[in-house]
């Protein structure tokens, strides 16, 4: 079964900085999906930003973008000149490709955006 | 314009009642999930449905019964409920083979509190 770990629980950021938050996932499978989602305090899940696995190229929205190292099963997010709409819990998550359709989640980590 | 909308966004009930939650997609997508999210913000899945046929069953007690009438929405039922039933209930749902690389679309959540 594929699992997902976030070891950063908190993290703090002062406004306008860059703040990286981390991930690791474990699987088999070659093919698959990773994902970034925001959660703030409003409770909605939003996407982030999405990275297929076959892509060698990192994916970037805007402020957000990942370092996708897939030999090393690493997937961290950044975050460039973070604003204080940025304050909420980050999850990482994992979907195969096909089959089971189902999002596997991280623990998250709860980053606040200091002024 | 909500793309997955759930019914009612709270509800607190006492123990040994019977509650539904309702959620409706209007992304045309042929999946759609239910998750839990914790007390301690852990995120995992339910039930999953394509199509209305049900493909994902991840150890829930029977008392949850999820119905999908059509593609377009999901619900779920709570029988006798207990205090630790309490947690955010969130509808989605997503689009196999559409590119979008299984990316799953949140409700909003349904905060479900058991006195």
């Amino acid at each position: 079964a594929q699992t997902v770990t976030q070891s950063q629980p908190e993290m703090s950021v002062q406004e306008a900085e860059t703040v990286t938050l981390s991930c690791t996932y474990d699987t088999s499978e070659s093919n698959y999906y990773l994902f970034w989602y925001k959660q703030p305090p409003s409770r909605q899940m939003i996407l982030v930003i999405r990275q297929e696995a076959y892509k060698q190229q990192n994916a970037t929205e805007n402020r957000f973008s990942v370092n996708f190292q897939k030999a090393a099963k690493s997937f961290s997010l950044k975050i460039s000149d973070s604003q204080l709409g940025d304050t909420a819990m980050y999850f990482c998550a994992f979907a195969s490709q096909g089959g089971s359709e189902k999002l596997v989640f991280g623990k998250g980590t709860k980053l606040t955006v200091n002024p | 314009d909500t793309a997955v909308s759930q019914t009612p966004k709270y509800l607190v009930t006492q123990m040994g009642n019977d509650k539904s939650i309702k959620c409706e997609q209007n992304l045309g997508h042929d999946t759609m999930y239910w998750y839990k999210q914790d007390s301690k913000k852990f995120l995992k899945i339910m039930f999953s449905y394509n199509n209305k046929e049900l493909i994902i069953n991840e150890t829930v007690p029977n008392r949850f019964s999820p119905k999908s009438p059509d593609k377009a929405h999901l619900n779920l039922h709570i029988n006798s409920l207990e205090l630790g039933d309490s947690a955010v209930y969130f509808c989605a749902s997503s689009q196999r083979d559409r590119g979008t690389g299984n990316t799953i679309y949140f409700g909003e959540g349904s905060w479900l509190t058991v006195v």
